[in-house]
């Protein structure tokens, strides 16, 4: 079975921290997605990989960055945390384009 | 904005009956189709996909494609207290890079 592996199921951060959120998946998956969650406002598309070092944005990239240097990893940057992203994060990643998703289990982040 | 539009619910059958979720898209051009389950606190995972018009079954769960109305729905036979949960309709948008694209989800109840 395909693991998708998000390193933190709960973190809690400072206004202003810089924050990483870490994902490894164990099947060679060639794209890799971050979502975020929030109650009444589904999942919302940060980033996507769809190759190493290779990225696009998604609906709501401001105020994240992203870095994928091995295929394997996709992290997640907040540069300068805010009260408005606390959510839980979602990890996922697809073999190839046009296939579904595996997700990893979450990081609910909290920014205080 | 390309959009997938899901009624948020609750939806509320009794057990045994027939549970009917309902997903409209804005993009004419998707070509994949995704139902994900989410158990409350629990990430999403795969229920079915469809990537043509018509039927497809597997045990309880159907899924119904029509792209000319531009519109999927899943339906769940014989519905059990097990299967109350989120339901996220997703849609790969056309336009190359086949980006998965939520909508809000509909929560189910299954009652006894």
């Amino acid at each position: 079975d395909v693991k998708v592996t998000q390193s933190s199921r709960y973190l809690v951060k400072r206004t202003g921290e810089k924050v990483f959120l870490e994902c490894v998946q164990d099947m060679d998956h060639e794209n890799m997605f971050w979502y975020r969650q929030d109650p009444g406002l589904g999942l919302r598309l940060i980033y996507f990989s769809y190759d190493v070092k290779m990225k696009e944005k998604g609906d709501i990239p401001e105020g994240y960055s992203v870095s994928r240097e091995k295929k394997e990893r996709f992290s997640l940057i907040l540069e300068s945390a805010s009260t408005n992203q606390t959510s839980m994060y979602l990890c996922a990643s697809r073999r190839v384009l046009g296939e579904k998703l595996f997700f990893g289990s979450g990081t609910q982040l909290s920014v205080l | 904005q390309k959009e997938v539009e899901q009624n948020s619910g609750p939806l509320s059958v009794p057990e045994g009956a027939i549970a009917s979720l309902n997903c409209t898209y804005s993009d004419r051009g998707s070509q994949s189709f995704f139902w994900y389950r989410q158990y409350s606190g629990k990430s999403p995972e795969l229920i079915m996909s469809i990537y043509s018009n018509g039927d497809k079954e597997d045990g309880r769960f159907t899924a119904q494609l029509n792209k000319a109305s531009q519109y999927v729905s899943l339906l769940i036979r014989d519905s059990q207290p097990s299967d109350s949960a989120t339901y996220l309709c997703a849609v790969n948008l056309s336009g190359g890079s086949y980006i998965p694209t939520f909508g809000r989800g509909t929560s189910l109840i299954v009652h006894p």
